[in-house]
């Protein structure tokens, strides 16, 4: 069956606009997990989305948001973008979430440039 | 807070040499996990370990769970220049039952 899927895959944007990814879950998975990684700084867990509720959440501003739908496609949005913002930005899905100690499988990351 | 420090950082080796990172937690843990990321990949699970000194094997890989449940290993034996990453543990723990993560391990090779 398909993995997850994001996109875009790479986008440049200029400091100060606002950027929105796309994830779509594993079919079947409830749950969708958004994180950052930025070189030395490992993951960084930005929240966690089941049923279409925000049901945990990172230390991030909040410039940082997201959301889920009925059909638990998730997505998240940045606002008023900083340089620091520039990472890979990776979506997780599961069947019913990280706590449970299910297996999360990640997609393949959304490449953010800040200029 | 709760904390998975991982140890080391990075890892030199050469090919054929064994290669083996630590995971300690300050609290105990209901299960960790362990995931491997490409260069340029993305993080892909390798395996879940969930009980008081749990062994598993993957090949020359070998997961190892602590007794206390609040330390794991992973031990790759002869590394190849396929195991080139970065390994990652991570563990559910706490009330909310929160999954947290190392800050991995990156291994080179050189062939």
């Amino acid at each position: 069956k398909a993995g997850v899927t994001q996109t875009p895959r790479y986008l440049i944007k200029t400091r100060g606009q606002q950027v929105t990814l796309s994830c779509s879950p594993i079919s079947g998975h409830r749950s969708v997990s958004w994180y950052q990684q930025t070189p030395g700084q490992g993951l960084q867990f930005l929240f966690e989305y089941f049923s279409e509720t925000q049901r945990n959440k990172g230390n991030f501003p909040g410039r940082f948001s997201g959301r889920q739908f009925s059909n638990s496609r998730s997505e998240m949005n940045v606002s008023t973008l900083e340089l620091g913002d520039s990472a890979l930005y990776l979506c997780a899905s599961s069947w019913t979430g990280e706590r449970s100690g299910n297996t999360i499988y990640f997609g393949e990351g959304s490449w953010l440039t800040v200029v | 807070g709760q904390q998975v420090m991982q140890i080391p950082q990075y890892q030199h080796v050469q090919e054929g040499e064994d290669f083996t990172t630590y995971c300690n937690s300050s609290t105990t843990l209901s299960n960790i996990q362990w995931y491997k990321q490409r260069p340029g990949g993305h993080p892909v699970f390798l395996i879940q370990l969930v009980k008081s000194g749990e062994v598993k094997k993957q090949k020359r890989l070998t997961f190892q769970f602590g007794e206390a449940k609040k330390n794991s290993s992973l031990h790759i034996t002869a590394t190849q220049t396929t195991d080139v990453g970065t390994y990652f543990c991570a563990g559910v723990a706490g009330n909310n039952r929160k999954l947290i993560w190392g800050l991995g391990t990156s291994l080179a090779v050189n062939p």
